[in-house]
């Protein structure tokens, strides 16, 4: 069965820590995407990044790194030097083939930045 | 560049009264399009989808319904509304189908029923 699990409901740090969120996967395909998207109060979602399942270096952007890893069905995301725009619902996804394109998301994390 | 539109952005809407929702998209062409329902505090509920003018597939079985009546047009109703359809309605696109492409998604509307 495929599913998506952030066993983080809630997190919260102070402005400039590191901060990772966790997400792990269940699926039986070997050919898949994963996603992570950010959800600001504003409700609209962002996409951050997509992921294929035969590519697993790590990504770096600016602030933000992803980790994943096959052998553990994980694709964390890390965000450096946290800042209070960072505050928000994360959400990690996702899509596998012969699946009409859905997008299968996981309950997401809610970051607190603290100042 | 590809734009994505939502009206409205909030609505209040009495129990038993209809609603319609709207969704467009610009910028691109025969795009696979998705009404999703987060209710407050929780996660995102894949309510209906469509490849195509007309065609639409239903995921959760609801008082709701969604039509596609041109290829850029997705539209969320209900004839009536329970106050069990307060949330917030995101649609969203992405590319042709079979390529799992990122879905993007638009602001979103908050609907309150009371």
């Amino acid at each position: 069965a495929q599913k998506v699990t952030q066993a983080q409901t809630e997190i919260s740090v102070v402005e400039k820590e590191d901060v990772t969120l966790d997400c792990v996967y269940e699926t039986r395909d070997t050919t898949y995407y994963l996603f992570w998207y950010k959800q600001p109060p504003s409700g609209e979602l962002v996409f951050l990044i997509r992921r294929n399942s035969f590519d697993e270096q790590n990504e770096i952007s600016g602030r933000y790194s992803w980790n994943f890893q096959k052998s553990t069905s994980s694709f964390n995301f890390t965000i450096t030097a946290s800042q209070v725009v960072d505050s928000a619902v994360y959400f990690c996804a996702l899509s596998e083939t012969n699946r009409d394109d859905k997008i299968i998301f996981g309950k997401g994390t809610r970051l607190h930045i603290l100042p | 560049s590809q734009t994505i539109h939502q009206w409205p952005a909030t609505l209040v809407q009495p129990v038993g009264s209809p609603l319609s929702l709207e969704c467009t998209v610009e910028g691109t062409s025969n795009p696979n399009l998705y009404w999703y329902r987060q209710a407050a505090g929780r996660g995102l509920q894949l309510l209906f989808y469509s490849v195509g003018i007309g065609q639409i597939s239903s995921e959760v079985p609801q008082n709701l319904s969604a039509s596609r009546p041109q290829d850029r047009q997705f539209i969320l109703s209900s004839k009536k509304l329970l106050l069990s359809d307060s949330g917030f309605y995101l649609c969203a696109w992405s590319g042709q189908s079979g390529r799992m492409d990122t879905q993007y998604f638009g602001p979103g509307t908050r609907l309150t029923v009371l």
